[in-house]
Order: structure tokens, then sequence, then C-alpha cells
């Protein structure tokens, strides 16, 4: 089945610095969702993507579609605390109505 | 946008007995799903619940073990039947929107089997 890389697995970082991971797939994704879960909480979305190259911002958020469609990016500026948690992705296959995939996850910790 | 209602939010339950899951959504939504999340993992999909007849289920995921029903658009449930340790996980309630294909998730149900 199709499956989605996250890099990198977990991150340590001091607040304020700025946050960049990624999403790759070997297959061509058409929709490009990023998640965001609190520990006891379901997976928040954070921003969708629907077209290659799109670049899309929710506050100090901004997310790419890669141009191959192969991959996604997310960008997070000026970290807080709050930014803590795991961030998936998920992609949704060329096809449509094809279930979306989602990735392993990357878990951010923010130091004060 | 679309909010999703689970319950119970947890529960502790014995093996060998079946606890089913409620999701509520607040608007009319073209798919339902039911997720599984195991302790430290990502999300890995049961089945779509399709209204009136019967669940899609994925490989690995058989309707003895968790059957669904879908009686209206907005309205699911999940049962975990006969449980065992091994199925303490997280079971989290989704729905995509007809438009702009986005997928929301409920609260999610913290399962745990003794």
């Amino acid at each position: 089945g199709q499956q989605l890389n996250q890099s990198p697995q977990s991150m340590f970082i001091q607040e304020g610095e700025d946050v960049s991971m990624n999403c790759t797939s070997s297959s061509i994704f058409n929709t490009w969702l990023w998640y965001k879960q609190d520990p006891g909480e379901g997976p928040v979305l954070l921003i969708a993507l629907y077209k290659a190259g799109e670049l899309t911002s929710n506050g100090r958020l901004t997310a790419q579609f890669g141009i191959t469609r192969k991959d996604s990016f997310l960008n997070i500026s000026a970290s807080i605390p709050s930014d803590v948690g795991i961030y998936f992705c998920a992609g949704a296959p060329l096809n449509y109505g094809q279930n979306f995939v989602f990735g392993p996850g990357t878990r951010l910790s923010v130091l004060p | 946008s679309a909010v999703i209602s689970q319950k119970p939010s947890r529960d502790i339950c014995q093996r060998g007995t079946s606890l089913t899951i409620q999701c509520q959504v607040d608007s009319q939504v073209t798919m339902m799903f039911w997720y599984r999340q195991q302790p430290g993992q990502s999300l890995t999909l049961i089945a779509t619940a399709n209204q009136g007849s019967e669940a899609t289920y994925e490989s690995g995921f058989v309707i003895d073990k968790f059957p669904i029903s879908r009686p209206n658009l907005t309205f699911s449930t999940l049962t975990v039947s006969n449980m065992s340790p091994e199925d303490s996980s997280i079971y989290l309630c989704s729905a995509r929107t007809a438009t702009n294909e986005k997928l929301f998730f409920g609260s999610g149900t913290q399962l745990s089997v003794l």
C-alpha cells in the first residue's frame, strides 16, 4: 500500500525558533492535509493543500504542496510552548475517492 | 468545517466484553470513517461507515470484531467486540466534507482493556 514518510521523527527546539518538517511519498497525491495532535485529543486540521506548488498559511504556520506532488512541507515560525505536540501529514492519492494515508508523525518539543 | 462529537471519551473494560462508541457530526458529510491509533503510533483506517449498508473494511479488520452502523448521514457507531488487551488504543471517528475534501476528527475514545 501507499506509505508516507515524515521527517524528522522528533525534534527539540528552543522557544522562538522556526521549525521545518516534511512529508514524502513514492507516489503522487492530489491533496495534502496537516494535523496537530495534543495528548488525549483527536488530530486537529491545520492546513489543507490542493494544488502543486500551493503555499498556504494559517497564522504562524505555512505549508506547501510540493511541485512533484510527492511531498509537502510544514513550517512553524517563532515557536511557542503550545506548539508542542505531534504533527501528522495525510495525503489523498491521485484517484478521487481513495482514502487518506497518514504519515507516522513528527513529535515536536519546545524548550522554554 | 465539521464538528464531531464522540463518546465515551475513555473507558476501561474487561477482557471479553464489548464497547460501542458513538459519533455524531453537526453537519451533513459525504463520508464517515473509523480509525485506530495504537499507543505512540499513527492513525490506521479501520473502515468506511456507509449509510444504510455494510461498512467497507480495510485489510486486517473484520465486521465480526468491529461492527459498524451508520443509520443516517450524521451518526455512526463502532463496536469493539470480545475485547482483549491488544485492543487498547484510541479509536477516532472522522468525517469528510463534500466540499474542499477536508477530513475532520472527533476527540477520540481512549480504550483500555484489562
